[in-house]
């Protein structure tokens, strides 16, 4: 079946590092995006790409950086992570724009900035 | 900028009971969609909104959307502890999906 996957599922590390965080979809879906969840907010999104090669910022896009090489994956890198940055990260996915764009999301990875 | 508001964020409810919950946003967009996220759990995809009086049905679940009001509601009739969940509402501004803070629905016996 397809699905969309995320790696690593929880993760811990110290303020400056670079974290990527990875994101994985069978769908074939051309569009990917990148979300963070914190108490309150709901979901925000960070960024997002249409297909590949193609990268765009999202409402909190600062601190974070996407690329997108094949279809398949849109990994999330933070270049110096900060306690800020402490949050759950949600991936999502959804088939080429149209008027019917439904995501689909995946299980989500724990980030924690100590 | 688009701006997407729920209201109840808290919702304790008795099973058996009805209550709506709502959605306002803030630019003109015809697609919205609802998500239940259980505790610690991904969202998982409840209704898709795609035109004006748009109304799905599901269960014990009834969305509706009004695009000239810019309304979306989730009604919930005769509520189950099983419903229990938070909500969420996102409006598709041109794939910028925007999403409400989330209703936090409780059920109790």
């Amino acid at each position: 079946d397809a699905e969309i996957t995320q790696s690593p599922r929880h993760k811990i590390t110290e303020t400056g590092r670079q974290v990527t965080l990875a994101c994985h979809q069978t769908w074939n879906h051309n569009n990917m995006f990148w979300y963070r969840q914190d108490l309150g907010h709901g979901l925000r999104l960070i960024h997002y790409s249409y297909g590949v090669q193609d990268t765009n910022k999202g409402e909190v896009s600062d601190g974070y950086s996407v690329s997108r090489s094949n279809t398949e994956d849109l990994p999330l890198t933070l270049e110096s992570a900060a306690s800020s940055q402490t949050s759950v990260y949600f991936c999502a996915s959804s088939p080429t724009s149209g008027s019917y764009n439904e995501q689909f999301f995946g299980p989500g990875t724990r980030l924690t900035v100590l | 900028e688009l701006k997407v508001e729920q209201n109840p964020l808290f919702l304790s409810m008795q099973e058996g009971k009805n209550y709506t919950i709502y959605c306002n946003y803030s630019t003109t967009s015809d697609r919205l969609y609802w998500y239940r996220q259980d505790p610690g759990k991904s969202l998982e995809s409840l209704f898709v909104l795609l035109s004006n009086g748009a109304v799905k049905q599901e269960g014990r679940l009834m969305a509706s959307l009004d695009t000239k009001a810019r309304l979306s509601t989730l009604h919930i009739t005769a509520a189950v502890h099983d419903l229990s969940a938070t909500y969420f509402c996102a409006v598709d501004n041109n794939n910028d999906m925007r999403f409400g803070a989330g209703t936090r629905l409780t059920v109790k016996p």
